[in-house]
């Protein structure tokens, strides 16, 4: 079963705007992580937000977590139609007892189309 | 090799019929997963390797699924008596660092992705 929930399921945008997407999930995290996959192909890793951390940037890519609220944002700014994929948000789970090896848990999702 | 590599990249089975898919790892890496993909969701977990160690194969959906890693490098996830619901893409990712060593970003590979007809 999957743990996060992702909104919205679809984006789409103009070049240049941004893109934000959300992210929520249900237990506790060691940290988060965002992937984008595009069509028939794999995962590749964008960036990963520890679970003491509140924000954190990567280029063009911005991603705030509230673990209060347990949820993750993930924001692209001047978007290009090269970021058209899907982007996952993925959870690894909080390390217990030092006995964690980083099991991910998806989200199902948001598909971002970006209009040239 | 550079990146993790997977093969076959498609694979039409008849119902069934029993399958192998393999996963090259990047050169030591620790840690392998094995994730099934449905059309339109995201990866669900189906078992994990520490070097040749099968430490949790708790997402494996049934018997018929066996994945093994014996030298602690390539793997293969095997799939006997293949059903329509086995239509998926099965994704591998490697990582350097093992248990309690805290997780990083995964290196995916492109997936396989199978049809049972």
């Amino acid at each position: 079963s999957q743990q996060g929930e992702e909104d919205p399921q679809a984006l789409s945008i103009q070049e240049g705007e941004n893109a934000t997407m959300n992210c929520s999930y249900k237990t506790s995290i060691n940290n988060l992580q965002w992937y984008r996959q595009n069509s028939g192909r794999g995962l590749v890793h964008l960036i990963l937000i520890r679970s003491n951390e509140r924000e954190k940037h990567s280029g063009r890519l911005r991603v705030t977590l509230d673990t209060s609220k347990k949820s993750s944002s993930l924001l692209i700014t001047a978007s290009r139609a090269a970021d058209t994929a899907s982007y996952f948000c993925a959870t690894a789970p909080a390390n217990a007892g030092g006995t964690s090896y980083g099991k991910l848990t998806f989200g199902q999702g948001t598909i971002l189309t970006v209009h040239p | 090799g550079a990146g993790v590599s997977q093969s076959p990249r498609y694979k039409v089975a008849k119902r069934g019929q029993d399958v192998a898919l393999r996963c090259d790892p990047i050169s030591g890496h620790v840690s392998l997963f094995w994730y099934q993909q449905a059309l339109g969701q995201g990866p669900e977990f189906l078992t994990y390797f520490q070097n040749e160690a099968q430490l949790d194969k708790s997402g494996l959906p049934s018997d018929r699924f066996f994945a093994e890693r014996p030298e602690g490098s390539v793997s293969t996830l095997k799939i006997q008596r293949t059903q329509q619901e086995d239509s998926a893409v099965y994704l591998c990712a490697s990582s350097p660092t093992g248990r309690g060593k805290g997780p990083n970003g995964y290196t995916f590979g492109s997936g396989t992705r199978l049809t049972v007809v």
